[in-house]
């Protein structure tokens, strides 16, 4: 079946570094995806990948590595506004998103 | 900027009423998408849309069904709703079918009560 693991919850302070994990079981995979949703709100897009390697983009970077089907969002600087959830999603062979259950990511000053 | 609209923020309905949960995108997007959220759960597609007209069962279709007449418009309906459709529904839509980037829509939290 297809499966998307990432951690429920995580705590980091103001201005440190959080990484976030997801793995992966795709029938086919056609990229990764990364999304933020603050409480009440829509998810937003914030990257994609699909070839091996590290994408950044400003404080954040999101790698994948397909032969271990695993991914990371990686968080700098953290700042209180970070605070979200972070949404993990693999595109499967017939272009649909299987989604992971969120990380609830709670920054402390 | 793209804008993914949704009729109702929140919706409280009784047991057994038809819903209906309008969604318009103002973009010219020819990929619709209906998605409901539990905690827990992450985001479980229900129905999506390719092209007018035209409609594919998702993950979760029961208890559901999708009308699309127009493009920019994609309208989920509960035939009776029943009290574990009580979720957050949210609709997105993409540029084309194997477009990576969704864009959602505010989200309707419904209560069936």
């Amino acid at each position: 079946g297809q499966n998307i693991d990432q951690p429920t919850e995580m705590t980091a302070t103001e201005g440190a570094i959080v990484q976030i994990n997801c793995t992966y079981q795709t029938s086919g995979f056609n990229g990764l995806f990364w999304y933020q949703q603050h409480a009440g709100e829509a998810p937003t897009f914030l990257s994609y990948n699909v070839l091996d390697g590290l994408e950044e983009k400003g404080r954040f970077s999101s790698f994948l590595s397909r032969s271990k089907g695993y991914s990371y969002l990686l968080l700098k600087e953290l700042q209180m506004k970070d605070s979200a959830s972070y949404l993990c999603a693999a595109m499967d062979s017939n272009y649909q998103l299987i989604w992971g259950a969120g990380t609830k990511l709670i920054i402390k000053p | 900027d793209v804008k993914v609209t949704q009729s109702s923020r929140y919706l409280v309905k009784r047991t057994g009423e038809k819903v209906f949960l309008e969604c318009v995108q103002d973009m010219d997007h020819e990929n619709m998408f209906w998605y409901r959220q539990d905690p827990g759960l992450g985001l479980r597609l229900i129905y999506f849309s390719y092209d007018v007209k035209m409609k594919e069962k998702g993950d979760i279709p029961e208890g559901y069904s999708v009308s699309r007449e127009k493009k920019e418009r994609f309208s989920l309906i509960l035939e009776s709703a029943s009290t574990n459709q009580t979720s957050m529904y949210l609709c997105a839509s993409s540029p084309t079918r194997n477009s990576y980037e969704q864009y959602f829509g505010p989200g309707t939290r419904l209560t069936v009560t």
